[in-house]
């Protein structure tokens, strides 16, 4: 049973298109996050949200807008895509939000490959 | 801002030690963490340093000195499957408790 699920694994799409990826975590945390990592495998947090709530949200266009229904599921929109766009973008979860070592130690799904054209 | 150094890539040959180090600069630190990533995979949590001093989890240790915002991560009798890149990431923040990750260290095992 995976841990956090995330689909599509693979898109493949063109400039201007929307398009959503889903993350589930059937591991009971409480906090959720998505990361994105570019051709250069660097590895950068977009957002974060804790019981449903957003924590973080980092310096990202407005184009992307992260969706929370329950705790176990973080959605990631993208309107209108471009070329930058294209990377992998994982989503984590994490046992606890806040300063305890334990709000660290995530859990990675296996990632999402958009590549935009 | 918050910036984490790392070497780009490594060899080291199967049976082997490797040190791989990792420095960095922040404000409001939590912890220091390391995370294995395998081509094509997802990143998995290795080990983590909120304290000065050594950790050690079987074959792999994590090492953390604070007044020199200094770690590495030496694993022991190197198998062909520890070729991964390593991510050396660094907590901060406060409450919001951020976790920001380096670019990354390369490692090649050879036979």
């Amino acid at each position: 049973d995976t841990a956090v699920s995330q689909t599509p694994k693979y898109l493949v799409t063109q400039m201007g298109n929307d398009k959503s990826i889903k993350c589930e975590q059937n591991l009971g945390h409480d906090t959720m996050y998505w990361y994105k990592q570019d051709s250069k495998k660097f590895l950068k947090i977009m957002f974060s949200y804790n019981n449903k709530e957003l924590i973080i949200n980092e310096t990202v266009p407005n184009r992307f807008s992260p969706k929370s229904p329950d705790k176990a599921h973080l959605n990631l929109h993208i309107n209108s895509l471009e070329l930058g766009d294209s990377a992998v973008y994982f989503c984590a979860s994490s046992q606890v939000s806040g300063t305890g070592t334990g709000a660290n130690v995530l859990t990675f799904g296996a990632g999402s490959r958009l590549t935009v054209l | 801002g918050q910036n984490i150094d790392q070497p780009t890539e490594m060899t080291a040959t199967e049976g082997a030690i490797v040190q791989i180090n990792c420095t960095y600069q922040t404000s409001g630190f939590n912890g220091l963490f390391w995370y294995q990533q395998h081509a094509g995979e997802a990143p998995t949590f290795l080990s983590y340093n909120v304290l000065d001093g050594l950790e050690e989890k079987g074959r792999f240790s994590s090492f953390l000195s604070r007044s020199k915002g200094y770690s590495y991560l030496l694993l022991k009798e190197l198998q062909m499957k520890d070729s991964a890149s390593y991510l050396c990431a660094v907590s901060y923040g406060g409450a919001t408790n951020k976790l920001i990750f380096g670019t990354g260290t390369l490692l090649a095992v050879q036979p």
